[in-house]
């Protein structure tokens, strides 16, 4: 499984775009990049999924660039309630036999 | 609740007792999964299950055990084996590529 790493902490201000990076050198062809975003006590929820270039939810951005060693996750526009920690993961589409949360990016909007 | 349940959501025990923690879910997948999660620190994964009456250790399974009777159901116990049994403990389903999370189990041993 491709190793990930990510900055531990962000700070942000309401209505900022916000761009996580996550690097991922050892990605596989067959891998996937997969955010999640968890709020205490709370399980994480899945965000959104990418292979290549730019996919676009109504929730995030996720670019992806041609040798796809990294990604960014971007948020645009975020509010209080964005506050929480985020997770890249990467692996087979198929084969998600084990999903491997790193420590994750812990992001704190001020108002 | 994402098709998946947890219980209790808090869980008090004394130390060198065995407890078990529920995970039950109604959306009939294959895959599940159980985590733990300490203060400030990530996701680490204790076992999974792909099958009924089959299941895989993960990073950290010595002190757990799990079964896999019912495609239902995922009970993992804590055993008094475990070091450090205080965490937040997370079932997961999976569908596809997405994991659906409960909304976890924080045990405390005393």
């Amino acid at each position: 499984l491709a190793k990930t790493t990510q900055p531990i902490s962000m700070d942000s201000y309401e209505g900022q775009e916000v761009n996580i990076t996550c690097s991922h050198n050892n990605i596989a062809t067959n891998d996937y990049i997969t955010w999640y975003q968890q709020f205490p006590s709370q399980g994480p929820r899945f965000i959104i999924q990418g292979y290549k270039t730019k996919v676009t939810n109504e929730v995030a951005s996720l670019f992806i660039p041609a040798d796809r060693k990294s990604s960014t996750l971007s948020l645009p526009r975020v509010s209080l309630s964005d506050t929480a920690v985020y997770y890249c993961l990467v692996g087979e589409t198929y084969n998600f036999n084990k999903f491997y949360f790193g420590s994750g990016t812990k992001l704190n909007v001020k108002p | 609740d994402g098709g998946i349940t947890q219980s209790p959501k808090y869980l008090f025990r004394k130390e060198g007792q065995n407890v078990t923690l529920s995970c039950e879910q109604n959306l009939n997948h294959d895959a599940m999964y159980w985590y733990r999660q300490d203060p400030g620190q990530g996701l680490r994964l204790i076992y999974y299950s792909q099958i009924v009456n089959d299941f895989q250790k993960g990073d950290i399974a010595e002190g757990y055990s799990v079964s896999r009777e019912k495609k239902e159901s995922f009970p993992l116990t804590v055993t008094s084996a475990q070091k450090n049994p205080t965490a937040y403990y997370l079932c997961a389903r999976r569908m596809n590529t997405e994991a659906f999370f409960g909304q976890g189990t924080r045990l405390t041993v005393v």
